[in-house]
């Protein structure tokens, strides 16, 4: 069965960095797409980025870029996601999702409240 | 940059009416990367249909989906108690790489 396991809630300060992780089993890791999608309170869906854990190639949203990392660990099959300094702006729930072309499989979500 | 405009913005319908819901391109999309998802409060979206009309693992097949080019609809037949919640259609192909629409709000009347 695959699975997206997600990290937990968050709660940082404006300023701090912060790693949220995606942890998945159930499939071969290194042979599927792995993407980020953002979703602000009361919100739609937006894309931020994904990568390709087999050899780390990277595709941004432009809106995205330079605002967050992305990287995978191919020895534990996870997903990363980085901060460098959060602001308010990122507080969101952060979802891992699963393919190219479409998303078909999704993690449960990681909320990060920014809050000074 | 693609942009995928929903409508409508809510949908008010009862139980077992069908519903017919309407995603707009502002580019040619292809058919082969258009998909649906259904998010329902406090959960993750789950995949609906990918390549314009094929439903994913599990879906019913009171739900399917049609169009081509620029105009793409999900249609829901016999409406559930389930099935009232956000539907968002997705692209995948041209800059930015995905992109989602706004979303349809079906909710019971």
């Amino acid at each position: 069965e695959v699975q997206l396991v997600q990290s937990g809630a968050e709660v940082k300060k404006p300023g701090e960095s912060l790693t949220i992780s995606c942890m998945t089993s159930g499939y071969i890791f290194t042979n599927y797409w792995i993407g980020w999608v953002r979703q602000m309170p009361g919100k739609g869906l937006e894309w931020m980025g994904t990568i390709y854990p087999g050899d780390s190639d990277t595709r941004n949203s432009p809106s995205f870029q330079g605002q967050v990392t992305m990287s995978a660990d191919k020895s534990i099959s996870t997903a990363y996601l980085h901060w460098g300094s959060l602001t308010a702006s990122d507080t969101a729930m952060y979802y891992c999702v699963r393919g190219s072309g479409n998303f078909d499989y999704w993690g449960q979500g990681t909320l990060v409240t920014v809050s000074s | 940059e693609i942009v995928l405009t929903q409508s409508p913005g809510t949908l008010s319908l009862s139980p077992g009416e069908r519903a017919t819901l309407s995603c707009r391109a502002s580019q040619s999309v292809n058919s082969r990367y258009l998909a649906w998802y259904q998010q329902k409060p406090d959960q993750a979206p789950r995949l609906l249909i990918y390549g314009a009309s094929s439903r994913a693992t599990g879906i019913p097949d009171r739900f399917s989906g049609s169009g081509s080019g620029t105009d793409f609809t999900l249609t829901i037949n016999r409406l559930e108690p389930e099935d009232f919640a956000v539907y968002y259609c997705q692209q995948y192909g041209s800059s930015p790489l995905y992109t989602f629409g706004q979303g349809t709000r079906l909710e019971i009347k």
